[in-house]
């Protein structure tokens, strides 16, 4: 079974563009978290996509947004970017069991966005 | 509240020797915990996972891990390391629909 998929690997861009990555889950994954990795704040949650709704979200800026789709396939928008922004992006796919039921979540390779 | 900590950011052990890295968490209910290794450049892959049961769990690449309830921990252990070992492992809590990381340790083998 393919793993879960993040294009595009790397990804430069300049102060307040914005940035589309895309995450594909594991084949009968319905839930899609993406989290966000920086070495000064560690591996933090962004939000979580289940069945085309967003179930939970971290503390992060509106400027951060996601989406899923009808085939689970997600995306995470970023608007106005800044030079905070830079890390590494991580899409992790489950079963998406939900109301505390233990669940395991996939990762993807990430998505390196640098803003300059 | 729920937290993870990892009380080591860097370790370093020679090849051959055993290894343990130390995980504490805090969380008011039934705590399901995980192991990730993340090696540069790349994603987190999964070592092992504990839900229920026996409390001591194994994993992939000769990984194993003992969850103790008394001590609120989850130690990740292997008896024997290679070289390939070296990466950053990462402990996690499943809360609410989302893994709480530790900080993470990094792992640095000596020939």
């Amino acid at each position: 079974k393919a793993g879960v998929t993040q294009t595009p690997r790397y990804l430069i861009k300049t102060r307040g563009q914005q940035v589309t990555l895309s995450c594909s889950p594991i084949s009968g994954h319905r839930s899609v978290s993406w989290y966000q990795q920086t070495p000064g704040q560690g591996l933090q949650f962004l939000f979580e996509y289940f069945s085309e709704t967003q179930r939970n979200k971290g503390n992060f800026p509106g400027r951060f947004s996601g989406r899923q789709f009808s085939n689970s396939r997600s995306e995470m928008n970023v608007s106005t970017l800044e030079l905070g922004d830079s890390a590494l992006y991580l899409c992790a796919s489950s079963l998406g069991r939900g109301g505390g039921i233990a669940d395991t979540q996939y990762f993807g390779p990430g998505t390196r966005l640098t803003v300059l | 509240a729920q937290s993870v900590t990892q009380p080591d950011i860097h370790i370093t052990v020679s090849e051959g020797a055993s290894l343990e890295l130390r995980c504490n968490y805090s969380y008011g209910a039934t705590p399901y915990l995980f192991w990730y290794v993340q090696s540069p450049g790349q994603g987190l892959q999964l070592l092992l996972k504990y839900f229920s049961g026996d409390t001591l769990v194994q994993g992939i690449k000769g990984f194993e891990a003992e969850f103790k309830r008394s001590q609120s921990s989850f130690n990740l252990r292997k008896p024997s390391v290679h070289w390939s070992d070296a990466a950053e492992y990462f402990c996690a809590l499943q809360g609410a629909q989302k893994l709480v990381f530790g900080q993470g340790t990094r792992l640095t083998i000596n020939p």
